[in-house]
């Protein structure tokens, strides 16, 4: 079974509104997560790394007033996208490395299509 | 930058083949090479991963070859089935743990014909 769970799979929302998207290690604790995004057939591309605790570390070009990270417990980390606009519609994933895993796998989620009308 | 070059951009493959991706990094500290795939809607799932010190890996039909002199490394499917065709994306990352942030490959579409 899936061991890092996003929520919601798809969301669709009107131009200007902030939408939150829930990224949670089921069965393990994570102390530090990644936020990607993809587009319709392209690669994942780093957004942020999200720290338990501490501020999210931004990839260079990314908004950190606009994709807002905050990872305010060991198995939750929540990407909020601020007044959204259409051409932020994409494919958010996040994945989780944990704390006790010792094989460093890092584990994504099921990813969350974003539409911004 | 473009650290992690990945080729075929797209691949046919009749069933019962092998189908073998490419991939040809820049940074030399990378040290961790795992390859995952992805299918339509989904996540990326790992596949298999290699580190430098070895030159092959197997995992039932998976298979990384790894050449670290000409820092290029390739996983080949043996024995390709429908099921197989996915997206399949080569990654690397520096440091002793999988956990550090991945740089990916551009992507191969592979579609495993009957």
């Amino acid at each position: 079974g899936a061991v890092v769970s996003q929520h919601p799979s798809r969301v669709i929302c009107k131009s200007g509104t902030s939408v939150k998207i829930e990224c949670r290690s089921l069965d393990f604790q994570a102390t530090t997560m990644f936020w990607y995004r993809q587009f319709p057939k392209q690669s994942l591309m780093l957004m942020a790394t999200s720290n338990e605790g501490s501020k999210a570390t931004y990839e260079q070009g990314v908004e950190k007033d606009k994709f807002l990270i905050n990872h305010a417990s060991l198995t939750l980390s929540t990407l909020t996208v601020t007044s959204a606009h259409p051409e932020d519609s994409s494919f958010y994933i996040c994945s989780a490395r944990g704390t006790s895993r010792g094989t460093g796998e890092l584990f994504f989620g099921e990813g969350s299509r974003l539409t911004v009308l | 930058q473009q650290q992690v070059k990945q080729s075929p951009q797209s691949l046919i493959v009749q069933k019962g083949g092998i189908s073998i991706i490419n991939c040809a990094y820049e940074n030399t500290a990378f040290d961790y090479f795992p390859w995952y795939q992805q299918f339509p809607g989904k996540g990326p799932a790992l596949l298999i991963a290699i580190r430098p010190d070895v030159s092959e890996k197997k995992e039932g039909r998976f298979t990384i070859s790894f050449n670290k002199s000409a820092k290029q490394f390739s996983l080949h499917i043996m024995d390709s089935q429908p099921g197989d065709s996915a997206t399949y994306f080569c990654a690397a990352s520096i440091g002793t743990g999988g956990g550090n942030k991945l740089t990916f490959g551009t992507g191969t579409q592979l579609k495993v014909e009957l």
